[in-house]
């Protein structure tokens, strides 16, 4: 099992450009998430889906947008990419149905906005 | 924001030696949860704490929980070098799926 894969793993942007982040899991589950890390501020939520069809924002939603384009897969797209988006950005994955439950995350993308 | 709070930011300790992280946060929980990340890598759960329970182990870590204090401490005995790392509290915000996380502790075990 591959768990969660998140494509690319690196890239740079220009400002104004855009882009969208990948993201799958192969473990059947209903929720999944985008979180991203600044240094000295831990993981911080963008988006999440708790179940497929559904999204809502997180703490940090202004500048992205998400699909969750099936049960598998839940991108994050960068419309007009900004400095402040430079970060290293996380997808995770978790069962659903319940929040006693742990979050499966992929090995991240850094992102580079110059 | 209901984001937990890791104490100390950073710990440097010998290898052998026990280390001990604390986790606050701000609201009513139905679980408390660990990571441990290391250096360009993504997150791996560790061990859940549900808001019922006082105390679990698991290999070398040990949490406790103290609902009345909104805190956590996650002890991981004997330290080894494998084990620096960077470790994170996250907390579900109540009735929804949102995972909260802390700022996290910087551990560094010198060998």
């Amino acid at each position: 099992n591959a768990g969660v894969t998140q494509t690319p793993k690196f890239q740079v942007l220009k400002t104004g450009q855009s882009m969208t982040l990948q993201c799958a899991q192969d473990m059947n589950h209903n929720s999944m998430y985008w979180y991203r890390q600044d240094p000295g501020m831990g993981l911080r939520l963008i988006y999440y889906s708790a179940s497929e069809g559904t999204t809502d924002k997180g703490e940090v939603p202004n500048g992205y947008n998400v699909s969750r384009l099936n049960k598998r897969e839940f991108s994050l797209r960068l419309e007009s990419a900004a400095p402040s988006q430079t970060s290293v950005y996380f997808c995770a994955s978790s069962e659903g149905g319940t929040t006693n439950e742990k979050l499966f995350f992929g090995s991240g993308t850094q992102l580079s906005v110059l | 924001s209901q984001q937990g709070e890791e104490d100390p930011q950073a710990l440097s300790i010998q290898e052998g030696e026990n280390a001990t992280m604390n986790c606050s946060y701000k609201t009513s929980i139905n679980n408390l949860q660990w990571y441990r990340q290391n250096s360009g890598r993504g997150l791996v759960h560790l061990i859940l704490i549900r808001s019922n329970e006082r105390e679990k182990h698991s290999g070398r870590l040990r949490v406790t929980l103290d609902t009345s204090k909104k805190s956590s401490s996650l002890l991981i005995t004997a330290s080894r070098a494998a084990d620096t790392a960077s470790y994170f509290c996250a907390t579900p915000t109540s009735g929804t799926y949102k995972y909260i996380f802390g700022t996290g502790t910087r551990l560094k075990v010198l060998a």
